[in-house]
C-alpha cells in the first residue's frame, strides 16, 4: 500500500462545477497534512494546509478525517483558472519527511 | 526575494555521463530537499538536509547518487553514471524548518539517452 494514495484522474468539469478529491494515507501517526497545487510543467506551490476541524479558503474547502485516515479537497464554482494537478502531502513526522501523494489532475472546461 | 533558484532547466545527456544539478535555496531557509519527479508522479524525496546535515538520504540510490550542501546554503545533486531510467524532473525545494511549507525551484529537467 502507498503511503499517501489520491484518487486517480484526469477530472473533466465544467465551469461552475463543484468537484470534490480525496486522499488516504497509511500511517497513523501523521500529523500535518496539506495540499499543494502543481500547473504543467510548473513546481509545485502549496495551495493550503489541512486542519483537524476542517478550513476554507474562498472556494476551496479541506478536511480531514483521522479516523478514516483520509483528506479531501473540495473546489465549488469551477474556474478554468483551476486546471492543475492537485497533490496530497503527508508529513510522516518522523523527523519531518513531507511525502506526496501521485496527484489529481483536474480539467475545467468552457 | 528571490526564489529557490536551479540550473540547468535541461539537460540531455547519453547514458553512463555524469550530471550535476545545482539549487540555492531562499535566503534564511535552513532545510533543503531535493525530489525527483516523474510524469504523472507526485515528487519523491531524494535526500533531506537541515543546515549541512543530510537527515534523510534513505531515499537516494548511494551507487550513483550523491549530495552536499557545504555551508549549508547552496547545494549540488550528483548522478554518475546517469542511466536511462534517471530520466525525470529533479526539484529542489527550501523550507524554514518543517512548517510544510515547501518552497520549489522550478526543477532540471534530465533527458537520458
Amino acid at each position: 500500500r502507498k503511503e499517501v494514495e489520491q484518487d486517480p484522474g484526469p477530472f473533466n468539469v465544467p465551469e461552475g462545477a463543484t468537484v470534490a478529491f480525496n486522499c488516504t494515507y497509511s500511517n497513523s501517526a501523521s500529523q500535518s497534512f496539506f495540499w499543494y497545487r502543481q500547473d504543467c510543467r510548473k513546481e509545485p506551490k502549496l495551495l493550503m494546509s489541512v486542519y483537524s476541524s476542517g478550513n476554507e479558503d474562498g472556494r476551496f474547502t479541506a478536511q480531514l478525517n483521522r479516523a478514516s485516515q483520509y483528506i479531501s479537497l473540495l473546489i465549488r464554482d469551477s474556474k478554468l483558472s483551476d486546471s492543475a494537478t492537485y497533490l496530497c502531502v503527508v508529513n510522516d513526522n518522523q523527523g519531518g519527511k513531507l511525502i506526496f501523494g501521485q496527484g489529481t489532475e483536474l480539467s475545467v472546461k468552457p | 526575494e528571490a526564489g529557490v533558484v536551479q540550473s540547468p532547466r535541461y539537460k540531455i545527456i547519453e547514458k553512463k555521463q555524469p550530471v550535476a544539478f545545482w539549487c540555492n535555496p531562499i535566503s534564511g531557509h535552513n532545510t533543503l530537499y531535493w525530489y525527483l519527479q516523474n510524469l504523472g508522479q507526485g515528487p519523491e524525496l531524494l535526500i533531506r538536509y537541515e543546515n549541512e546535515e543530510a537527515v534523510d538520504d534513505s531515499q537516494l540510490p548511494k551507487d550513483r547518487f550523491s549530495a552536499e550542501r557545504l555551508k549549508g546554503v547552496d547545494s549540488t545533486l550528483k548522478i554518475q553514471p546517469a542511466e536511462l531510467g534517471d530520466s525525470a524532473v529533479y526539484l529542489c525545494a527550501s523550507s524554514f524548518g518543517n512548517t510544510g511549507e515547501l518552497f520549489f525551484g522550478e526543477g532540471s529537467r534530465l533527458t537520458v539517452l
